[in-house]
């Protein structure tokens, strides 16, 4: 089946440093890859996505490029905020039929100091 | 613009009491609509979803049950909550347009003691 592999957390940063989270998936099709962000006590927020290959997803100074042939989807952005504190999830969306379902990562836990 | 609303936000309940969490999005018609849990290990688990009005497709069989008696209402039940039930409860919803892509609700904290 579908599954999707974060790295371990949590990664603790300094205020402006580069951040990367990697991502890689297993899918039998061609999914949809997601970023999803959740601050402490809220839910889910969508961060960005992409849909097919080479796509690049970005929104807030964050990106992500959709990689085929390394079946990756990191996160990176330039310069952290102390903002910027949350737990990042991957996720791929399964299109095998109309009930597209979300297979989520484990999460990756970020905190950034200022 | 599309909205979830999620209640209550955050409930206490002894062991054995019933449950009811309703979730209710505004702006759209026929919304997929799920159903997740979020452990303290901070992983989602896909609870139940839905595609219409009275159709329910549980993922993994356990303590609750799931109704969708209008369009935009999804309602989480139990009959008697285990401890076990604990966690944090998310809804989310997808349009027709683009039905990959998930919006999440506020959640709802549940602790049962």
């Amino acid at each position: 089946g579908d599954s999707v592999t974060q790295m371990e957390g949590p990664v603790t940063l300094s205020e402006e440093a580069f951040l990367t989270i990697n991502c890689t998936y297993t899918a039998t099709g061609y999914p949809s890859l997601f970023w999803y962000v959740q601050y402490p006590g809220e839910g889910l927020q969508l961060l960005l996505k992409a849909t097919k290959a080479d796509d690049k997803g970005s929104n807030k100074g964050f990106e992500a490029t959709y990689r085929k042939e390394t079946t990756s989807f990191h996160l990176e952005k330039g310069s952290v905020q102390v903002s910027d504190s949350a737990v990042y999830f991957c996720a791929l969306s399964d299109r095998g039929g109309s009930n597209y379902k979300l297979t989520f990562g484990k999460g990756t836990l970020l905190t950034v100091n200022p | 613009s599309q909205t979830i609303h999620q209640w209550p936000a955050t409930l206490v309940q002894p062991v054995g009491s019933p449950l009811s969490l309703e979730c209710t999005v505004e702006g759209t018609s026929n919304p997929n609509l799920y159903w997740y849990r979020q452990a303290a290990g901070r992983g989602l688990q896909l609870l139940f979803y839905s595609v219409g009005i009275g159709q329910i497709s549980s993922e993994v069989p356990q303590n609750l049950s799931a109704s969708r008696p209008q369009d935009r209402q999804f309602i989480l039940s139990s009959k008697k909550l285990l401890l076990s039930d604990s966690g944090f409860y998310l809804c989310a919803w997808a349009g027709l347009a683009v039905a990959e892509t998930q919006y999440f609700g506020p959640g709802t904290r549940l602790l049962v003691l």
